[in-house]
């Protein structure tokens, strides 16, 4: 079956450490995106990549850095720098980076500060 | 700069009945219009989305939309809810210029009561 699958789905992080979320899909898609979702705001996008070895900041890409060194991975760090990062976090895929397409989600990952 | 308002953070309705969720943009240049559905504690999943020519749209599992260019809106709806609607409803757009970046809404949360 073809998706996107995101790792952990729960994960627990102490203040001041750095914490990598995994996303790989196998949809052979070309862009990819991380978002962040918190109660009663939607969803912010924090880095979006259109083609392996390129990737932009978001709207919210502060505390966050990203790689995309293959086309069907997309790892998020969250790093201390980010001052609250207590959150849902959805992956994205899209088939091209064309305007209009689909953006087919992962099932998320949600990270807990203790 | 675009924005998306969903009109009702909370929409109650019992089972069998209609149910329309309202949502309205704003933007300075032509759109594309979505709405996805998010089960608890899982990813996104796409309903319906508009990109061009008839203004009604039919989606998945019996909803609807209808773009309605003068008042910049996108409502949703459904003739006949089942409880297993239930679930939160978040309606987006992306600009036709740019790239695939989607402004999500704050979500409606749809409580379908037996």
């Amino acid at each position: 079956d073809g998706g996107i699958t995101q790792s952990p789905k729960y994960l627990f992080r102490k203040e001041g450490q750095n914490v990598t979320l995994s996303c790989e899909q196998n949809l052979n898609h070309d862009a990819m995106y991380w978002y962040r979702q918190d109660p009663g705001q939607g969803l912010r996008l924090i880095y979006y990549s259109q083609i392996v070895n390129d990737f932009q900041k978001g709207d919210i890409a502060e505390g966050y850095s990203v790689s995309r060194e293959k086309k069907e991975s997309f790892p998020l760090t969250v790093t201390s720098a980010q001052k609250n990062p207590t959150a849902f976090y959805l992956c994205a895929s899209t088939p091209t980076s064309g305007k209009g397409d689909t953006q087919y989600f992962g099932p998320g990952t949600r990270l807990t500060v203790l | 700069a675009q924005s998306v308002t969903q009109l009702d953070s909370q929409v109650p309705v019992f089972e069998e009945a209609p149910v329309e969720l309202r949502c309205n943009y704003s933007s300075s240049v032509s759109v594309y219009l979505f709405w996805y559905v998010q089960y608890p504690n899982q990813g996104l999943q796409l309903l319906l989305k508009y990109l061009s020519g008839s203004t009604l749209v039919k989606g998945i599992n019996g909803f609807e939309a209808e773009f309605n260019k003068s008042q910049t809106s996108f409502h949703l709806r459904k003739p006949s809810v089942h409880i297993s609607d239930t679930a939160e409803y978040f309606c987006a757009v992306s600009d036709r210029g740019g790239y695939n970046k989607l402004i999500f809404g704050a979500g409606t949360r749809l409580a379908v009561h037996p």
